[in-house]
């Protein structure tokens, strides 16, 4: 089956920037996604690419998409402790259910 | 702002027994799922929900797992026979469309974390 993966953990300090990275191995997707899930809630879903586009800006996310290597990023500016939470990454085809990874903690300390 | 709720948070049982996770998904939503987390892997497909029949299934919603839209708000998940490898954070999502169609996003519950003692 199609995998994504991630890596678990990133620690930055506050008003850097964060970049978290994850590889996919479906050379068919067609989206691939960010959800975001802050403690006690559910996934919330970011921000979402086309597999034909190479970046995505939206106010302090960028979301760079690299189709050749099945490497996806997210990076958030000015990393702020509000952004403490566990970002999970996604892929699917159109019309299929995503494939998650197991997410990716970020840790803001000041 | 309408959000998917889940109960309970936190369900502790003995293996073998049944549990029954309980969802509400929101309302004008016509897309169901449940997926599962074991602690530190990732977040697994179980199941979707559409027309009062299963859409789709994983390998992983075998016949232990069923589930059901008893009435017009809430959405089960029901484990027979639970055994220690079940115990895993549960999350329900509901969406306006299918997931994977163009702008369609899902909508997650809190998620409920089930042990198996």
């Amino acid at each position: 089956g199609e995998d994504v993966e991630q890596s678990l953990f990133l620690s930055v300090r506050e008003g850097d920037s964060s970049v978290i990275n994850c590889t996919y191995t479906d050379s068919s997707s067609t989206y691939l996604y960010w959800y975001k899930q802050e403690p006690g809630a559910g996934l919330q879903l970011l921000t979402y690419i086309f597999s034909n586009m190479d970046m995505k800006q939206d106010q302090r996310l960028t979301v760079l998409l690299n189709k050749k290597d099945k490497h996806l990023s997210l990076r958030i500016a000015d990393t702020q402790t509000g952004d403490s939470a566990i970002y999970f990454c996604a892929e699917s085809r159109e019309g299929y259910i995503p494939t998650f990874g197991r997410g990716t903690s970020l840790i803001v300390h000041p | 702002e309408p959000e998917v709720t889940q109960t309970p948070s936190h369900q502790v049982t003995q293996m073998g027994q049944e549990v029954i996770l309980r969802c509400v998904p929101i309302s004008n939503h016509l897309y169901f799922y449940w997926y599962r987390q074991i602690l530190g892997q990732k977040v697994e497909f179980l199941v979707s929900f559409y027309n009062n029949e299963i859409s789709e299934k994983s390998e992983i919603f075998d016949d232990q797992f069923s589930v059901e839209r008893p009435d017009g708000s809430n959405f089960t998940l029901k484990i027979r026979s639970t055994k220690l490898e079940d115990s895993a954070m549960y999350f329900c999502a509901s969406s306006e469309r299918q997931q994977g169609s163009l702008g369609t996003e899902a909508f997650f519950g809190q998620g409920t974390r089930l042990t198996v003692v």
